[in-house]
This record gives C-alpha cells, structure tokens and sequence, in this order.
C-alpha cells in the first residue's frame, strides 16, 4: 500500500495570509490526525477526522481548521499566518483512530511564515 | 495535568556503545506507549509500541523498551548503536480516562559517531 501523502512538501508565506495543506491517508483509512512539530514545542496535536467527523480537537486556536472528505483525504487551513505559526505539520492516518490503533505518518509539509 | 518527559535532549555515542534513552509520564492510570524514530529526511515512524502484556517489549531494528509501572517510566534501549541509528526519537504516550490523544515527548536527537 502507498504511504501517507502530503501536499505540497514546502510552502513560504507571509503574516496575514492563509494556507490549507492536503493530506492522503493510506488506502482503508478512516482516521486522519494532523500534528505541528516545532523544535521548541515537539509534536502537538492539532485534530483527528474520522469518517469527515472532527473526533478530537488540541488547544490550537480557531484560526486552525481542517475538513475530511468522503475518500478519507483531508485539509488543514490556517487563517491569518502568524510568525509563530512556521513549523513542519504532520499528518498522521490510521484505521480506527488516534486513541485506538497505530499511527502512520506522511512526510510533512514545511511552513516558512515571513 | 499530565504530561511527557524525555530528559535526554541531545545524545552524542560512538558506535557499538549501548543506548538508554528516558521517557518519563505523569499518570497514575491507563497507558499506552510508543516510541518513535524520525531518520534525517524520512517520516516519523513507529519503533515499538506497548499496550499490555509483558513489559519488556522489542521493537524493530534492535530496539527494546521496558515498562515498569511503579516509576512511569518507558525506556528505550539498544545494545549496540550503529552509525545509521542517528536521528531524532520521540516517546509518546496515550492517556486512558480520556479521548486517548497522544501526548509527545520533546524529542531525543541521537547522533552516533563512527
């Protein structure tokens, strides 16, 4: 089976702006979990989606979003970029759920906030 | 508020030296513990995991963890570390009583001299 995909790998932007990252669970997956990963904070979890229910939420603020589709595929958006928003955000699928089963990682989209 | 602890931020060995790397977790109930290792330029992946059962558990590429209850503790530990086991390892714990969502270290990054 192919892996956990995301889109785009790379992404500059600047304060105000917003950006919505993509993420492809493996094939069966119905858990879709997004992380931010920043080399003071470690991984933070963000949300889980499952069956395009948000399940789970972290303490992130609103301007963090996300939406699952019916393929399982889901998007992650960011309003109104701040500095502190730069990180890697990971996404993370599974069969069942953050709280139930292993976790396979995608790759990561680097976020550069200018 | 419960929370996970990896002490060693920053470990520096030769190779064939012996790894043990601390993950410490405050919380009486309920576990469940991962350990997980981010190669340079790779995705995060799992290196062992432990439910219930036997706490002395081992994962791939010769890596092995000990549980032990009484100190909220969840070692990771190889014999023999080689060159290529460089990279940054992250514990994880899922909390039971609650929604079960991962709670990561800060990360250990491992470099392994030749």
């Amino acid at each position: 089976k192919a892996g956990v995909t995301q889109t785009p790998r790379y992404l500059i932007k600047t304060r105000g702006q917003q950006v919505t990252l993509s993420c492809s669970p493996i094939s069966g997956h119905r858990s879709v979990s997004w992380y931010q990963q920043t080399p003071g904070q470690g991984l933070q979890f963000l949300f889980e989606y499952f069956s395009e229910t948000q399940r789970n939420k972290g303490n992130f603020p609103g301007r963090f979003s996300g939406r699952q589709f019916s393929n399982s595929r889901s998007e992650m958006n960011v309003s109104t970029l701040e500095l502190g928003d730069s990180a890697l955000y990971l996404c993370a699928s599974s069969e069942q759920g953050v709280g139930t089963d292993t976790q396979y990682f995608g790759p990561g989209t680097r976020l550069t906030v200018l | 508020a419960q929370s996970v602890s990896q002490h060693n931020h920053h470990v520096i060995l030769s190779e064939a030296a012996s790894l043990e790397l601390g993950c410490n977790y405050s919380y009486g109930g309920t576990v469940n513990l991962f350990w997980y290792v981010q190669y340079p330029g790779q995705h995060l992946q799992l290196l062992l995991k432990y439910f219930s059962g036997d706490p002395l558990v081992k994962g791939i590429k010769g890596f092995e963890a000990e549980f032990i209850k009484s100190k909220f503790s969840f070692n990771l530990r190889k014999p023999s570390v080689q060159w290529s086991d460089t990279a940054e390892y992250f514990c994880a714990v899922r909390f039971g009583g609650g929604s079960y969502i991962p709670t990561f270290g800060r990360g250990t990054s491992l470099i392994v001299h030749p």
